[in-house]
């Protein structure tokens, strides 16, 4: 059974510290999506890419977040330094077809 | 204002009432569009997408009226498995991204 892995599950850090999330999209999936979901915002859209390119990095903040696509099998998200605001559940999600499937997320929480 | 709104919530129903869920959309050049569950805790998952049409699963009708911006979801006969946070999403202009309201809680009750 196909399915986006994330690691960490869980990632509990120092404010100030690098925190790296790391996705596995779904085999074949030519689009990968990160997305930070909080109480007060819901799901908000930080950044895309289709073929390994990015097309859209808009929704994030740029001084202190980066994502990356090294390969086919690995995108990551990037915070340096992190920060308390940055406390929520990422998520990654792989779309096929117009249907999108999402990871379990990770949840970060900044101290 | 945001590109996709949804009724505020939460919904709290007895067993086997009706409910229906509205979301509208900004974003006129918009192609697809999808109702997604999320329970607690938990990532999001497909429940339905939405065709012109309209189109039924079950207990689960969804509707849109492309004129309006307005896309609906009907669950009818509710169970208590339904309580979850339903997410109306619209694919993006060029069809490159999916944009999420922020969710209609539901809840029902025994």
């Amino acid at each position: 059974d196909a399915r986006v892995t994330q690691t960490p599950r869980h990632k509990v850090t120092e404010m100030g510290q690098e925190v790296t999330m790391r996705c596995q999209p779904i085999l074949g999936h030519n689009t990968v999506f990160w997305y930070r979901q909080t109480m007060m915002q819901g799901l908000e859209l930080l950044a895309y890419f289709r073929n390994r390119a990015p097309l859209d990095d808009s929704g994030m903040p740029k001084d202190r977040f980066s994502a990356e696509m090294p390969d086919a099998t690995l995108a990551t998200l990037k915070i340096q330094p992190s920060e308390p605001r940055d406390s929520a559940v990422y998520f990654c999600a792989s779309d096929r077809d117009a249907e999108a499937f999402f990871g379990q997320g990770t949840r970060l929480t900044v101290v | 204002r945001k590109e996709v709104e949804q009724d505020p919530g939460p919904f709290n129903v007895p067993e086997g009432a009706t409910v229906a869920f509205n979301c509208t959309y900004s974003n006129s050049a918009s192609q697809s569009f999808f109702w997604y569950r999320q329970d607690c805790r938990k990532e999001p998952k497909l429940l339905m997408s939405v065709y012109s049409s309209g189109n039924e699963d079950g207990r689960f009708t969804a509707q849109l009226n492309r004129a309006s911006q307005y896309i609906s979801l009907l669950i009818r006969d509710s169970k208590l498995s339904d309580s979850a946070t339903y997410l109306c999403v619209v694919n993006g202009a060029g069809g490159q991204n999916f944009v999420f309201g922020p969710g209609t809680r539901l809840s029902v009750l025994p």
